[in-house]
């Protein structure tokens, strides 16, 4: 079936520090990746997306790459700040069919000053 | 474009109860969908209606059910509340091209549910 596993958090970085969040997945053909942000006490927000194979999604300063080769879409930000402090979420949705988002489990991230 | 609102974004209820929650997708949105996220299970998805018309449902108890009307507004329903309700229930729509799921889903803030 389809699945996405994300790094374990939480993450605690130093702020300016460089940011990189794992990801892989586990689907059949070419699905779409997602990575979502969910700030404390809030929604889901789209980060960024990609819909093919070495499509690079970018956001706020993030970026992730579509690798079909290492089916993965690894989450980095060159210089975090104190307001990137959140939980972000890699999903997917497969290439065919009407079938939910599957999210990986979160990975909590703390920025501190 | 005003983005998807979910009501109330709060509500406390004891067991036994029912709720019922609402969703307002984007503007054009036809498709909406419902997740429930607790620490323990992460994000779960519950249905998605298109049309007002359920097209797809995940694993959870009938207790659970949903409904859209011609607007594209959308209610979720929760019957007899256990304990384990408690969690956020989370709303999304997606664009116009009727490819549902698959399209890009816009989550609203969610109703934050307590089942004391």
């Amino acid at each position: 079936g389809n699945s996405v596993t994300q790094m374990e958090g939480p993450v605690t970085l130093s702020e300016e520090a460089f940011l990189t969040i794992n990801c892989t997945y586990t689907a059949t053909g070419y699905p779409s990746l997602f990575w979502y942000v969910q700030y404390p006490g809030e929604g889901l927000q789209l980060l960024l997306k990609a819909t093919k194979a070495d499509d690079k999604g970018s956001n706020k300063g993030f970026e992730a790459t579509y690798r079909k080769e290492t089916t993965s879409f690894h989450l980095e930000k060159g210089s975090v700040q104190v307001s990137d402090s959140a939980v972000y979420f890699c999903a997917l949705t497969p290439s065919s069919g009407n079938t939910p988002l599957v999210f990986g489990k979160g990975t909590r991230l703390s920025v501190i000053a | 474009k005003a983005g998807v609102t979910q009501t109330p974004r709060y509500l406390i209820k004891t067991r036994g109860q029912q709720v019922t929650l609402s969703c307002s997708p984007i503007s054009g949105h036809r498709s909406v969908s419902w997740y429930q996220q607790t620490p323990g299970q992460g994000l779960q998805f519950l249905f998605e209606y298109f049309s007002e018309t359920q097209r797809n449902k995940g694993n959870f108890p009938g207790r659970f059910s949903g409904r859209q009307f011609s607007n594209s507004r959308s209610e979720m329903n929760v019957s007899t509340l256990e304990l384990g309700d408690s969690a956020l229930y989370l709303c999304a729509s997606s664009s116009t091209s009727g490819g549902g799921l698959r399209d890009t889903q816009y989550f609203g803030p969610g109703t934050r549910l307590t089942v004391l």
